[in-house]
């Protein structure tokens, strides 16, 4: 099946830092989703990016679907950034990547 | 867009009982998905609930395990039966109520089985 890598795996920033997470797939997939799961376990929709780039206030997308990929931007982290940041494919089942965890410091 | 909602947020149960989970949707939908993620883990598919059939399982799990109801288009349970410590998970009910595959997830139950 197709397989999703995320990376890097756990990421640590100080406030006010920017940072980029990429997921990459082995197969092409019809959408492409991008997820924040805080710590209270909830799954926060971010992005609905199966191609092209979107932004929504200090977090962006881009999609290039021609090279199975995906970045998710993310400038000037606030704390409340904190959490796991899933990016999940979909060719009919979800396809599921571990996800990237951010911590972000005062 | 879909507002989704679970009950209960969260549980602490004892092992041998069995817990219902339930997710309420905003919308009618057609399909209902029920999710596991272990600690520490990516979301793994359960099953996917349609409405006045059975639901359909994926390899590794079992309707006696994880029996599933969808009595209308708003609406599913999931139940958690014979707990176990191995069944301390977020478990999580999701739809794609737009035809396009955009998935929304409920909040999730936090379960911890003693």
């Amino acid at each position: 099946g197709i397989q999703v890598e995320q990376s890097p795996p756990d990421l640590i920033l100080q406030e006010g830092a920017n940072s980029t997470l990429r997921c990459n797939f082995s197969d092409s997939v019809n959408n492409l989703q991008w997820f924040h799961q805080n710590p209270w376990g909830q799954l926060i929709n971010l992005f609905y990016i199966p191609s092209g780039t979107k932004q929504n206030g200090r977090l962006s997308a881009t999609t290039v679907a021609t090279e199975r990929y995906s970045l998710l931007y993310i400038s000037s982290s606030q704390t409340t950034d904190s959490g796991v940041y899933f990016c999940i494919g979909s060719q009919g089942n979800l396809i599921f990547g571990k996800g990237t965890k951010l911590s972000v410091k005062p | 867009s879909a507002v989704i909602s679970q009950k209960p947020s969260r549980d602490i149960c004892q092992r041998g009982t069995s817990l219902t989970i339930q997710c309420q949707v905003d919308s009618q939908v057609t399909m209902m998905f029920w999710y596991r993620q272990q600690p520490g883990q990516s979301l793994t598919l359960i099953a996917t609930a349609n409405q006045g059939s059975e639901a359909t399982y994926e390899s590794g799990f079992v309707i006696d395990k994880f029996p599933i109801s969808r009595p209308n288009l708003t609406f599913s349970t999931l139940t958690v039966s014979n707990m176990s410590p191995e069944d301390s998970s977020i478990y999580l009910c999701s739809v794609a109520p737009s035809g396009n595959d955009e998935q929304f997830f409920g909040p999730g139950t936090r379960l911890t089985v003693l």
